[in-house]
């Protein structure tokens, strides 16, 4: 069956340092997503890609990054971890560009930054 | 600013009562709204959705009524089952394929 995976679960890092949360899909959709839960904030969009070589930024993009070298994998980089990046995140998927596409949703990255 | 909001932070219903879910939203250009369900330690699932044109959406246990004047949804769930406790999302789309999500409201629906 298809589905979407995200590595590790949980991580523990230090501030300042270079984390990458791995995002892989094998629904061969066109668009992912990465997304954070914050308590009070709901889910909100980090950077999306539409396709390979696409990447855009969302609402809250500011120390992250993001690149798509093929169709399965949305990579998430937080390039100088600070502890207001401790939070849960979350990947997803969809198969068009249209607003009415549901998204897939992998089962999260829960990272701590001490 | 918080373009889509859920101001119950919890809902507390007994088993085979009725949930009231509430979202409101801001922006007139959203044309989609959709609801997620989420249990702890697992990813936001798809449950329901609505477009513009539609005031009223079923699916089984599940109805969301749009009141597009009011800038209102709401998730009707009937009857309540424990298996129901989670936290709902509701999220809304303008035609892009982003979406807005409100805070999530933490539903316990008690045997």
């Amino acid at each position: 069956d298809a589905e979407i995976t995200q590595s590790p679960r949980h991580k523990i890092t230090e501030t300042g340092r270079q984390v990458t949360l791995a995002c892989h899909q094998t629904w061969n959709h066109n668009n992912m997503f990465w997304y954070r839960q914050d308590l009070g904030h709901g889910l909100r969009l980090i950077h999306y890609s539409y396709g390979v070589q696409d990447t855009n930024k969302g609402e809250v993009s500011d120390g992250y990054s993001v690149s798509r070298s093929n169709t399965e994998d949305l990579p998430l980089t937080l390039e100088s971890a600070a502890s207001s990046q401790t939070s849960v995140y979350f990947c997803a998927s969809s198969r068009g560009q249209g607003g009415t596409d549901t998204q897939y949703f992998g089962p999260g990255t829960r990272l701590t930054v001490l | 600013d918080q373009q889509v909001k859920q101001n119950s932070p919890s809902l507390s219903v007994q088993e085979g009562r009725i949930s009231i879910l509430n979202c409101d939203y801001t922006n007139s250009m959203f044309d989609y709204f959709l609801w997620y369900k989420k249990y702890p330690a697992e990813g936001p699932t798809f449950l329901i959705s609505i477009s513009s044109i539609k005031d009223k959406n079923e699916d089984g246990r599940f109805t969301v009524f749009l009141n597009k004047s009011a800038k209102h949804l709401s998730l009707h769930i009937v009857p309540s089952q424990p298996g129901d406790s989670a936290v709902y999302f509701c999220a809304a789309s303008a035609m892009t394929g982003k979406l807005i999500f409100g805070q999530g409201t933490t539903l316990q629906v008690k045997p």
